[in-house]
C-alpha cells in the first residue's frame, strides 16, 4: 500500500517564525509532489509543485525535496495568522495515481 | 488562470431524492477531472476520476450507481447523488487537471450536502 505520511499537528508557530511542514512517502518511484493548503470549510488551493531534487522557492513559501530519503518538505517564512490552515502534501506515484497525505493543521500565534 | 467552479454551493435535500452537482473549468479545458467527498476534520478521499467522453473509474468502496459521474465536454462535470441518505451528507470537491503528466489539479470551491 503506498502512503504518504504526514504528522497531523497541531502545529503551533509564532508569527514571523519559520514554519516546516514535513512529509514522507512510500513509492521511491514517485516523481512528482504537491503542496496544497485547505482552510476550514473551504477546498484545497495549489501552493507548490516540485518534480526536481533540491528547493524551489515561491515568496515566502520553499519547497524541499530529497528523493533519496523520500522526503519532501515546505517551509514558510515569516509565518503570518493568515496562514494558519491545514497544509496537504500530495504525491504521483509510479502508476500516476495521486496518493494524498492526511494534512497538517498549522496555527500561526500573533 | 486555472479556475474551477461548482454548483450550487450548498444544498439541502430530503431523503431519497437525487441530486446533481456541476463542475466547470471556466479558463481551460480540463482533460481529467476528480471527484472527492470530504467529511468533517477528515482527509480528502477521491470517489473517481473521470475523462472526457469516457466512462469514469470508481475507487474501491464508491458505488457507482450511487454516484453518476458524466464527463460530456472538456469543460463540464456532473456527480449526481442518486437516492441521497442522510450519511451521504459531505462536502463534495472536483477538480480538474489540464497538462497532461503534469498531475496539478485546480479544486472547485465545493459543495455541501446535506440530506435530511
Amino acid at each position: 500500500q503506498k502512503e504518504v505520511e504526514q504528522n497531523s499537528g497541531p502545529l503551533s508557530v509564532p508569527e514571523g517564525a519559520i514554519a516546516s511542514l514535513n512529509c514522507t512517502y512510500s513509492d521511491r518511484g514517485s516523481q512528482s509532489f504537491f503542496w496544497y493548503r485547505q482552510y476550514s470549510g473551504k477546498s484545497p488551493e495549489l501552493i507548490m509543485s516540485i518534480y526536481s531534487n533540491g528547493d524551489k522557492e515561491d515568496g515566502r513559501f520553499t519547497a524541499q525535496l530529497n528523493k533519496a530519503s523520500q522526503y519532501v518538505s515546505l517551509l514558510i517564512r515569516d509565518s503570518q495568522p493568515s496562514d494558519s490552515a491545514t497544509y496537504l502534501c500530495a504525491v504521483r506515484d509510479s502508476n500516476y495515481q495521486l496518493i494524498w497525505g492526511a494534512g497538517t493543521k498549522l496555527i500561526i500565534k500573533p | 488562470g486555472a479556475v474551477v467552479s461548482q454548483h450550487p454551493s450548498w444544498v439541502i435535500c430530503k431523503s431519497g431524492t437525487s441530486v446533481k452537482i456541476e463542475c466547470r473549468s471556466l479558463d481551460f479545458q480540463a482533460t481529467t477531472m476528480f471527484w472527492y467527498r470530504q467529511f468533517p476534520k477528515q482527509s480528502l478521499m477521491l470517489m473517481a476520476t473521470s475523462n472526457e467522453g469516457s466512462k469514469a473509474t470508481y475507487e474501491q468502496g464508491v458505488e457507482k450507481d450511487k454516484f453518476l459521474i458524466n464527463h460530456a465536454s472538456l469543460t463540464l462535470s456532473t456527480l449526481t447523488v442518486t437516492s441521497a441518505h442522510p450519511e451521504d451528507s459531505s462536502f463534495y470537491i472536483c477538480s480538474a487537471s489540464f497538462l497532461a503528466g503534469s498531475y496539478e489539479q485546480y479544486f472547485g470551491p465545493g459543495t455541501r450536502l446535506t440530506v435530511t
